[in-house]
């Protein structure tokens, strides 16, 4: 499993742009990069996953770079309840096994 | 849309006592997963479950812990002996085949 490093935290304000950076210099040829978001006291959410380029849903946009040693999650104008822990992960999509959540980044957004 | 739940939201129960934690999966789901997350810590991965046995577990799920899914649609965590430090937020998962892995809202367990 690829080794991610993303902020410990964020801060940002209501109706901003939100953009979280993942490093993943080891990712693999068949490893995909997904994004879960967990608010307090509840399960992981899953928010996004891609493999290339760019991934857009209702709730955000991933970009990976050519190189695939990044990506970048992008929360446009976000609200006070965006406020939740947003973890990056890195895995072969064809694989049904364990996630090993690390930190994540704890975004706060302010009124 | 669908999604799996758990039962009950919050378990109290006395040290050296026995719980069971239930989950009802995504119905067409094939894989489940039991997780844990002790305050203020990581998200762990407890076991994955597939074609009625256990693919891989780690460290934590000793002798205490069992999975079963005993009917075709609910999956249970059992501890037979609880301790003080089991003390967390379970989350149970589901997926199909191989693929993203949905949570359940968790069951928080105290052990007192």
């Amino acid at each position: 499993l690829a080794k991610t490093t993303q902020p410990i935290s964020m801060d940002s304000y209501e109706g901003q742009e939100v953009n979280i950076t993942c490093s993943h210099n080891n990712i693999a040829t068949n490893d995909y990069i997904t994004w879960y978001q967990q608010f307090p006291s509840q399960g992981p959410r899953f928010i996004i996953q891609g493999y290339k380029t760019k991934v857009t849903n209702e709730v955000a946009s991933l970009f990976i770079p050519a190189d695939r040693k990044s990506s970048t999650l992008s929360l446009p104008r976000v609200s006070l309840s965006d406020t939740a822990v947003y973890y990056c992960l890195v895995g072969e999509h064809s694989s049904a096994s364990k996630i090993i959540f690390g930190s994540g980044t704890r975004l706060s957004i302010r009124p | 849309e669908p999604e799996v739940t758990q039962t009950p939201s919050h378990q109290v129960t006395q040290m050296g006592q026995e719980v069971i934690l239930r989950c009802v999966p995504i119905s067409n789901h094939l894989y489940f997963y039991w997780y844990r997350q002790i305050l203020g810590q990581k998200v762990e991965f407890l076991v994955s479950f597939y074609n009625n046995e256990i693919s891989e577990k780690s460290e934590i799920f000793d002798d205490q812990f069992s999975v079963e899914r005993p009917d075709g649609s609910n999956f249970t965590l059992k501890i037979r002996s609880t301790k003080l430090e089991d003390s967390a937020m379970y989350f149970c998962a589901s997926s199909w085949v191989a693929d993203t892995q949905y949570f359940g809202p968790g069951t928080r367990l105290t052990v007192l």
